[in-house]
């Protein structure tokens, strides 16, 4: 089973500031198989990235993925203050999908 | 319009078994490559991904669970049935069930609330 090990735990920040949120997986992902989702208090999650890179239908261009193998990347450019939430890493490129613990993305 | 509902029981005894249903709409788990998951997040947790079912009947599970989850089908109701064996107060959660089509889970029921307790 691939474990996905989200960093930072907390991130601290303003509207308007980037954020970096990293995700590592313990051996490679299939063909770049890895997506992020974004869950507010009391809502399911919501797709954001699929393909380690490409954005699902509707989701404003501050997203982005990035990444590779064992290393990715969810970066949001500019903060907005609906951005404030729980994001998650997941891989679904093994027979057995599994989920990170998280990055909670506060606001500062 | 893709939905999907979870239902069953809000609160499970230590023990006893779990049956929960995913009723949804706007797409055919007999279409190729389509998919219907379930995953769970305890109370102020980690989403944690249990089971997937695919328009072909192949079910995958995760490993840690597998010996007490059970997926099954009906495509004619548009249903997916999770059943899970041996409930403890740790398996209280959030249950939720995911549309999956060449995305990962793109399509969320809203969740069902599980309380283990005797």
């Amino acid at each position: 089973e691939i474990v996905l090990t989200q960093s930072p735990g907390t991130l601290s920040l303003s509207p308007g500031e980037r954020a970096t949120l990293s995700c590592r997986a313990s051996q490679s992902v299939s063909s770049s198989y890895l997506a992020w989702y974004q869950q507010k208090p009391g809502q399911a999650p919501r797709l954001l990235i699929y393909g380690a890179s490409s954005r699902a239908t509707g989701i404003p261009d501050r997203f982005s993925g990035s990444g590779s193998g064992t290393d990715f990347t969810l970066t949001i450019s500019r903060l907005e203050p609906e951005d404030f939430a729980v994001y998650y890493c997941q891989q679904y490129g093994s027979s057995s999908w599994t989920f990170g613990q998280g990055t909670k993305v506060e606001i500062k | 319009q893709i939905t999907l509902k979870e239902s069953g029981p809000t609160l499970v005894k230590p023990t006893q078994t779990l049956t929960l249903t995913c009723t949804f709409s706007g797409f055919s788990l007999s279409t190729s490559g389509v998919g219907v998951g379930w995953i769970r997040q305890p109370p102020g947790k980690a989403l944690e991904w249990l089971a997937l079912i695919y328009w072909d009947d192949d079910k995958r599970y995760s490993p840690s669970l597998k010996s007490r989850l059970t997926i099954t089908k009906d495509t004619s109701k548009n249903q997916v049935v999770l059943t899970m064996t041996n409930m403890d107060p740790v398996d209280t959660a959030t249950y939720y069930c995911a549309h999956a089509w060449l995305l990962p889970f793109d399509y969320w029921g809203q969740g069902t609330l599980v309380t283990v307790s005797s």
